[in-house]
């Protein structure tokens, strides 16, 4: 099973500012297989970004995933209100797909 | 439009059993793989089972293989997880999810879109 540690836990940050949001695995897959979400509370995640890189449809500009291998960023260049929530990364390269535990961007 | 939408979640003591239901519209039901993806309160997300387009294959993570059981509806659009065995571990949210593909390959465990959730909690 590939285990995904995010990190920061916990990302404190203003509207407007950039956020940096990693992801790192246990072993390396194929890119191709990494996503991102987004959850709010009491919603049901929203997938934002597959292929390591390629954005869902209907997701902002300002949402940008890259990476490689074991480490994965996920960025937001300026943060808008609606963008405080948790993110998740996920691997979907094989069965079981796992996620990762998750980072919360709270406002500051 | 997709939409998914989950019923039959509730209270039940350990050792019990619940059936679980997804009911999709806005899509070409047989096409697509489907999961139940499950979130703990307060907690991550874990996958729970995949079962492909036709049904004929059903995959399931480790900490319920042998106690769930997925199957689906083609007459009715819908999916269902027999839990049987239930323990108060299982208490989570149950969130039924569309794959990306038919087959269980990797797009099959790509979540393009999501049902509400559906409460079960295990507990005397």
């Amino acid at each position: 099973e590939i285990v995904l540690t995010q990190s920061p836990g916990t990302l404190s940050l203003s509207p407007g500012e950039r956020a940096t949001l990693s992801c790192r695995a246990s072993q390396s897959f194929s890119s191709s297989y990494l996503a991102w979400y987004q959850q709010k509370p009491g919603q049901a995640p929203r997938l934002l970004i597959y292929g390591a890189s390629s954005r869902a449809t209907g997701i902002p500009d300002r949402f940008s995933g890259s990476g490689s291998g074991t480490d994965f960023t996920l960025t937001i260049s300026r943060l808008e209100p609606e963008d405080f929530a948790v993110y998740y990364c996920q691997h979907y390269s094989r069965s079981p797909p796992t996620f990762g535990g998750g980072t919360k961007v709270e406002i500051k | 439009e997709v939409q998914l939408l989950e019923s039959g979640g509730g209270l039940v003591q350990p050792g019990g059993s619940l059936r679980l239901s997804c009911a999709a519209s806005g899509f070409t039901f047989s096409s697509y793989a489907m999961n139940w993806v499950r979130q703990a309160p307060g907690k991550g997300l874990e996958w729970v089972s995949a079962i492909s387009g036709s049904g004929g294959s059903t995959y399931y993570a480790d900490s319920v293989r042998g106690r769930f059981t997925s199957s689906r509806d083609k007459s009715k659009n819908t999916m269902y997880l027999q839990m049987n065995s239930l323990r108060a571990e299982d208490t989570a949210i149950y969130y039924c999810a569309k794959g990306v593909g038919m087959y269980c390959g990797g797009d099959c465990y790509l979540f393009d879109h999501w049902g509400q959730g559906t409460l079960v909690t295990v507990s005397s």
